[in-house]
């Protein structure tokens, strides 16, 4: 398996549900972060998560880190249709300056 | 809010053809870099730039690559020889050094042909 791998795949449910998408990766890492991104457009950043901490929270997101397990996980409660986008996790590892992606969760939510 | 700005938004261009794709990172960041995204496919870094020179890159960038910031404000991506498999959507990033947030912009998408 690759550097930040999302499951599932693709995620599809009704507006009002939660939705938890999860990132797995392998390197040790300074922080980890979430992006999301409608079809065909631009990266939009979400929320950061330091190595040093567990749980942060924006709004509606929730986002967890298990540097132990090496998995973070990002939680959207009361989802709307607006929030129908692929979200990335992405790692900044502790040498180095670039992010590695994950491959991404389709979600989906339905009106 | 200040924002990443990337032109054009949509580059066609013949393979072989030299393209320069263009960005404007957020006024007071030192932090640069470019990504690209190939079609249903996950976000690949290319390159970070720091103090006008390139800090890190990948084994994609190769000699066919090249990065510039030719004055206070832009920053620049050029692909000499384009090939059918740099198709692909670029972005570009800017970093908020205090927080490591990396900033993206909307991204210029590239079609060879």
């Amino acid at each position: 398996s690759q550097q930040g791998e999302e499951d599932p795949q693709a995620l599809s449910i009704q507006e009002g549900e939660n939705a938890t998408m999860n990132c797995s990766y392998k390197t040790s890492i300074n922080n980890l972060q979430w992006y999301r991104q409608n079809s065909g457009r631009g990266l939009v950043h979400l929320i950061l998560i330091r190595s040093n901490e567990r749980e942060k929270h924006s709004g509606r997101l929730r986002v967890t880190l298990d540097t132990s397990k090496k998995s973070s996980s990002l939680l959207i409660t009361a989802s709307r249709a607006a929030d129908t986008a692929s979200y990335f996790c992405a790692t900044l590892e502790t040498s180095g300056s670039r992010l590695t992606f994950g491959e991404g969760t389709q979600l989906t939510v339905n009106p | 809010e200040p924002e990443v700005t990337q032109t054009p938004s949509h580059q066609v261009t013949q393979m072989g053809q030299e393209v320069i794709l263009r960005c404007v990172p957020i006024s007071n960041h030192l932090y640069f870099y470019w990504y690209r995204q190939i079609l249903g496919q996950k976000v690949e870094f290319l390159v970070s730039f720091y103090n006008n020179e390139i800090s890190e890159k990948s084994e994609i960038f190769d000699d066919q690559f090249s990065v510039e910031r030719p004055d206070g404000s832009n920053f620049t991506l050029k692909i000499r020889s384009t090939k059918l498999e740099d198709s692909a959507m670029y972005f570009c990033a800017s970093i908020e050094a205090s927080t490591d947030t990396q900033y993206f912009g909307p991204g210029t998408r590239l079609t060879v042909l």
